[in-house]
């Protein structure tokens, strides 16, 4: 299995700001994965990061307000922008890796709270 | 459109009883079912899968069925413990068309309490 270190692990986050997530890996993986779980809702999923190509974002998700960076094959960042308080939601980090294990392995998430 | 249902917000079981988690879909493309255990504060914790090819699979005391005609699959829980109590999201996959195993669409989960 792979070991998905988050960071911050929560924050609180004054409105018009932004905040930028990060994601590491212990090991390479070809696909990282960004979802959002808004409070008492499912985990939706953001947009998929490949290294060295744009991420692909969902419907519903843009990259203006969620520029996501995918500079190697163990590290990854989400950045929420311009934050209101609808952003407040668990984002979650997850991989899977080149389909040697059947099933995504996620971060313990990051909290964020804006005010 | 909500493509994944698990319409119990909650289930509360007795030690050593069986739980039994439902989840519904309505996407005829998704071939990949998952579940996944969450406890607070922590990421989703992968629990047990099952392809569309099969329609039941077994891990030690957790057991998927998977009903293909009505869309419909379960995850028994035999024994239940009290360390079982987290919430449990259902989660699907269209892998046929080579879709990632990461990307997955979740339902809403159930809140499982296992009380001594």
């Amino acid at each position: 299995s792979a070991v998905i270190s988050q960071k911050p692990s929560r924050d609180i986050c004054q409105r018009g700001t932004s905040l930028t997530i990060q994601c590491q890996v212990d090991s390479q993986v070809t696909m990282m994965f960004w979802y959002r779980q808004q409070p008492g809702q499912s985990l939706t999923l953001i947009a998929t990061a490949n290294q060295g190509s744009e991420a692909t974002y969902e419907s519903g998700f843009v990259i203006d307000k969620f520029p996501i960076s995918r500079p190697n094959l163990t590290f990854s960042t989400l950045t929420v922008s311009n934050m209101s308080p609808e952003d407040s939601s668990i984002y979650l980090c997850s991989v899977e890796a080149n389909r040697v294990w059947t099933e995504a392995f996620f971060g313990q998430g990051t909290r964020l709270t804006v005010v | 459109d909500q493509q994944v249902k698990q319409n119990s917000p909650s289930l509360s079981v007795q030690e050593g009883r069986i739980s039994i988690l439902n989840c519904d879909y309505t996407n005829s493309m998704f071939d990949y079912f998952l579940w996944y255990k969450k406890y607070p504060a922590e990421g989703p914790t992968f629990l047990i899968s099952i392809s569309s090819i099969k329609d039941k699979n077994e891990d030690g005391r957790f057991t998927v069925f998977l009903n293909k005609s009505a869309k419909h699959l379960s995850l028994h829980i035999v024994p239940s413990q009290p360390g079982d109590s987290a919430v449990y999201f259902c989660a699907a996959s269209a892998l046929a068309g080579g879709t990632s195993y990461g990307k997955l669409t979740f339902g809403q989960g159930t809140i499982l309490t296992v009380h001594p």
